[in-house]
């Protein structure tokens, strides 16, 4: 069956830390891969989407960058936290162009 | 480019009541597809109800159905007999060939028992 796995659930980090999100996928090859964040009762905001190894697209200027090491992992990374980068952060696949599926979700608060 | 325009920041709706969440898109491509997520407090993101453009028939799913405008770019959500568990933001989403998945703002709806 396909199955993402996103980890850690929750996550407190000092400022300047550094930062690192997995996402993995199961069950499928080649998926369209996606990190959005959300802030408190907002919309969600999509940072990176990936269509391939290598192939990472930034939609939003920022302090994050992510990475595509394997075709089904996709990693959310920051050098230095910023407080602005507190959220809750969702990784999403698309097996096909008609599906769409997430994972648990990271809240992530920057102290 | 795609975008996703939900105008209803907030609504409400008593129990056992139907009630409609508006949504409207925009699009360069043909082939396209439509999405409601919802999202209770535990913030997972549940996919209510997709609807594939090329399909002029609505999508149903037991209480949900949507109301598909292809020319008019719109796609509303219906929820019959609501229910207190349907209590939850509403996001409406479209995907389209490689581009990303676009969402809209979302809609807070409340239900009144």
């Amino acid at each position: 069956s396909q199955t993402i796995h996103q980890w850690p659930a929750t996550l407190v980090q000092p400022v300047g830390s550094p930062l690192s999100l997995e996402c993995t996928v199961e069950g499928t090859s080649n998926p369209n891969l996606y990190w959005y964040r959300q802030a408190a009762g907002r919309g969600l905001q999509l940072l990176f989407y990936s269509v391939g190894i290598g192939q990472i697209s930034s939609e939003v200027p920022q302090n994050l960058s992510a990475s595509r090491p394997q075709d089904r992992q996709f990693i959310l990374s920051s050098k230095k936290l910023l407080l602005s980068d507190s959220g809750f952060y969702l990784c999403a696949w698309s097996p096909d162009r008609g599906k769409a599926f997430f994972g648990q979700g990271t809240r992530l608060t920057v102290v | 480019a795609q975008t996703v325009t939900q105008s209803q920041p907030e609504m409400s709706v008593q129990e056992a009541e139907t009630v409609t969440l508006s949504c409207t898109y925009d699009t360069s491509e043909s082939d396209y597809y439509l999405f409601w997520y919802k999202q209770p407090p535990s913030r997972q993101m549940i996919l209510v109800i997709r609807q594939e453009a090329y399909k002029q028939q609505n999508a149903t799913e037991n209480r949900f159905s949507v109301n598909f405008q292809k020319a008019a770019k719109s796609f509303s959500l219906k929820i019959s007999d609501s229910q207190l568990g349907d209590a939850a933001m509403y996001f409406c989403a479209s995907l389209a060939g490689n581009t990303p998945l676009v969402f809209g703002k979302g809609t807070r709806l409340s239900v009144i028992a």
